[in-house]
């Protein structure tokens, strides 16, 4: 089957750094996409990893270790909307083939 | 502006009636999505379709069915077989070969009594 496990929520400070775990077992690797959505909306692209290693955009960084079968999003300077849930996802192979999600993390920012 | 659009945002259906759900784009994509969310759950594949008049079930098919009859089109309905059919319903879409981002639409939420 297919798994990925990620915390199901997550707390931390405006102005801190929180990284989001997210461990992956499926039948075939291709590569790992990090998703935000805020309540109510549409998840919107943040970060792909294709290759092993850290991948940073702005605030956002993330990484990947395909020998451990493991990534983590990393969110700097954090703002209070940044408050949403986060989903890891992955690419089992090439071309337009659908993406397995995890359950998501739910980030709440307090000030 | 190119995206995705799904109508309606809110529908309201009683048991046992059908219901279509719409999704069009204008990104010229070939390949198209429906995911189900339910509170608190991730995005659970449930058809897919990578080129017109072709389309794959996910892994949650059951009591639903899809046509792509245009690339721009990828309607849904949920029929009186599905035993959960109350949800947030997401179409997403991604475009040429080796492009690894999926576009999502604004989705519709489900309610059936």
């Amino acid at each position: 089957g297919q798994s990925l496990e990620q915390p199901s929520e997550v707390t931390a400070v405006e102005g801190a750094i929180v990284q989001i775990n997210c461990t992956y077992q499926t039948s075939g690797f291709y590569g790992l996409s990090w998703y935000q959505q805020h309540d109510g909306g549409a998840p919107t692209f943040l970060s792909y990893n294709g290759l092993d290693g850290l991948e940073e955009t702005g605030r956002f960084s993330s990484f990947l270790s395909r020998s451990d079968s493991y990534g983590y999003l990393l969110l700097q300077e954090l703002q209070m909307k940044d408050s949403a849930s986060y989903f890891c996802a992955v690419r089992r192979s090439s071309g337009n083939t659908p993406l397995v999600f995890g359950k998501g993390t739910r980030l709440s920012v307090i000030a | 502006d190119g995206g995705i659009t799904q109508s309606p945002k809110y529908l309201f259906r009683k048991e046992g009636q059908n219901v279509t759900l719409s999704c069009e784009q204008n990104l010229n994509h070939d390949a198209m999505y429906w995911y189900r969310q339910d509170p608190g759950q991730g995005l659970r594949l449930i058809y897919y379709s990578q080129i017109v008049n072709d389309f794959q079930k996910g892994d949650i098919a059951e009591g639903y069915s899809v046509s792509r009859e245009k690339k721009e089109s990828f309607p849904l309905t949920v029929t009186s077989a599905q035993k959960n059919p109350t949800a947030f319903y997401l179409c997403a879409s991604t475009g040429t070969s080796g492009n690894y981002e999926q576009y999502f639409g604004p989705g519709t939420r489900l309610t059936v009594t």
